[in-house]
C-alpha cells in the first residue's frame, strides 16, 4: 500500500468542466509535487510544494491551479481543459527535495472530452 | 534540456536472461535514480546513486555512474515476469526538480 493516495483514479471531463484532483500523503513528508506523463514522453514536472510553499512552476498553463493546504495534502483544480490535457497525473512526495526518494501515488487517468 | 534520456526505448527479453539499460544526460548532477513503473500504476524508486559513487547493487539490480561520460546503466539479473514494466532514470535539476526521461519498456517473456 502506497503512503501517498490520489483520488480519483479515473476522471473524465469536457471542455468546460472544473474538478480538481486530490493528492494525500501519510509520510510525513515536507515536499510535494505534481508530474504529468502522457504516452511516449518524458514525466513532466508541474508544480513542487515545499513546505506548503510553491517553489517551482514549471510553465504550467492557468487551467491547472495547484493549492497546498498543509504538509500532507495537495490538489490540482482543472478547469477549461483542452483535449490534449488527457494524460496520467501523478503525484510525489519527499523528504528533502530531489536529493532524495520520491515516493509516488498511483495516479489520476484524466480524460478530456 | 537536463532531463535523462533512456536507451533503448523498448527491450524483450527471455525470462532467466539479462536485461541492461541506458541513460545519458547533459549537465552535472548530484545524484541519478532509477525508478520502476508497471502498467498504469504510480512510480515505485528502485535505487539512487550519488555523484561520488561508480556501482550500487540491490538485490538483482545493479547501477554504474559514470560522471565522465555523463551516462548510467541499470543491469536486472536473472529477469522474471515480474519484471515487466518501464524503468525511468531521473536526475535532480535543483534541490527540488527531479527530472525525468521518456523511459525503457521492458517485456520479460515466460
Amino acid at each position: 500500500e502506497t503512503g501517498v493516495t490520489q483520488t480519483p483514479r479515473h476522471l473524465v471531463m469536457g471542455m468546460t468542466n472544473k474538478k480538481s484532483l486530490k493528492c494525500e500523503q501519510h509520510l510525513g513528508h515536507n515536499a510535494m509535487y505534481w508530474y504529468k506523463q502522457s504516452a511516449k514522453k518524458p514525466l513532466e514536472l508541474m508544480f513542487v510544494y515545499n513546505f506548503k510553499e510553491q517553489t517551482e512552476n514549471n510553465s504550467v498553463p492557468s487551467r491547472f491551479s495547484p493549492e497546498c493546504p498543509n504538509s500532507s495534502h495537495l490538489f490540482l483544480h482543472l478547469h477549461t481543459l483542452q483535449p490534449e490535457d488527457s494524460a496520467l497525473y501523478l503525484c510525489a512526495s519527499s523528504q528533502g527535495g530531489a536529493t532524495g526518494e520520491l515516493f509516488f501515488g498511483e495516479g489520476s487517468r484524466l480524460t478530456v472530452l | 534540456s537536463q532531463q535523462g534520456e533512456e536507451d533503448p526505448q523498448a527491450l524483450s527479453i527471455q525470462e532467466g536472461e539479462n536485461a541492461t539499460m541506458n541513460c545519458s544526460y547533459k549537465t552535472s548532477i548530484n545524484n541519478l535514480q532509477w525508478y520502476r513503473q508497471n502498467s498504469g500504476r504510480g512510480l515505485v524508486h528502485l535505487i539512487l546513486i550519488r555523484s561520488n559513487e561508480r556501482e550500487k547493487h540491490s538485490g538483482r539490480l545493479r547501477v554504474t555512474l559514470d560522471t565522465s561520460k555523463k551516462s548510467s546503466s541499470l543491469l536486472i539479473t536473472a529477469s522474471r515476469a515480474a519484471d515487466t514494466a518501464s524503468y525511468f532514470c531521473a536526475t535532480d535539476f535543483n534541490d527540488y526538480k527531479l527530472s525525468f526521461g521518456a523511459g525503457t519498456t521492458v517485456t520479460v517473456r515466460a
